[in-house]
């Protein structure tokens, strides 16, 4: 089946800190890749998106890779900012299928 | 202007009460969507229409009804509310129907369900 595994939360970071939240994936064939955003009180986002292996998805200073040989698709940021305190989910798009999500990852980000 | 708008925002009600929740998008999409997040943030499908047929219908109690009266809209009717349906419901919206990840879905800000 398909599936997302994600990093248990909470991360907790400094500001300017490095960012990685690890996200894994099982699936049927060649998914495209997702990363949302959901910041307090709002709906989810599309932050970035890959669609097919090697790809590198970007936005916002955030970068996650597809890689196919570990089924990844680990989400990166150099320098983190309060304002990126959020909950951010990993998720993928099987061919036909909806969306399957992870079960999020949530960021607090600390002046 | 709000691409993809659900009301209410917040919804208080009472075990065996029936309500609805409505989502409309000004996007010009063909497919709507429905999701469920738990309080542990763990979102999941539950329904999904493209050009107001319902596409994807995942294991959902039937006290659960969608109705599209057309493209922009996608309402969320619950029948006899019971404790464990109090959760966060998002409406999302996108050009295309799913079709490994080509499409873009647009979320709503969701609505507070909850259930005493």
């Amino acid at each position: 089946g398909n599936s997302v595994t994600q990093m248990e939360g909470p991360v907790t970071l400094s500001e300017e800190a490095f960012l990685t939240i690890n996200c894994t994936y099982t699936a049927t064939g060649y998914p495209s890749l997702f990363w949302y955003v959901q910041y307090p009180g709002e709906g989810l986002q599309l932050l970035l998106k890959a669609t097919k292996a090697d790809d590198k998805g970007s936005n916002k200073g955030f970068e996650a890779t597809y890689r196919k040989e570990t089924t990844s698709f680990h989400l990166e940021k150099g320098s983190v900012q309060v304002s990126d305190s959020a909950v951010y989910f990993c998720a993928l798009s099987p061919r036909d299928t909806p969306l399957v999500f992870g079960k999020g990852t949530r960021l607090s980000v600390i002046a | 202007d709000t691409a993809v708008s659900q009301t209410p925002k917040y919804l208080v009600t009472q075990m065996g009460n029936d309500k609805s929740i409505k989502c409309e998008q000004n996007l010009g999409h063909d497919t709507m969507y429905w999701y469920k997040q738990d309080s542990k943030k763990f979102l999941k499908i539950m329904f999904s229409y493209n050009n107001k047929e319902l596409i994807i219908n995942e294991t959902v109690p039937n006290r659960f009804s969608p109705k599209s009266p057309d493209k922009a809209h996608l309402n969320l009717h619950i029948n006899s509310l019971e404790l464990g349906d109090s959760a966060v419901y998002f409406c999302a919206s996108s050009q295309d129907p799913p079709a490994g990840g080509r499409e873009t879905q647009y979320f709503g800000p969701g609505t507070r369900l909850l259930v005493l």
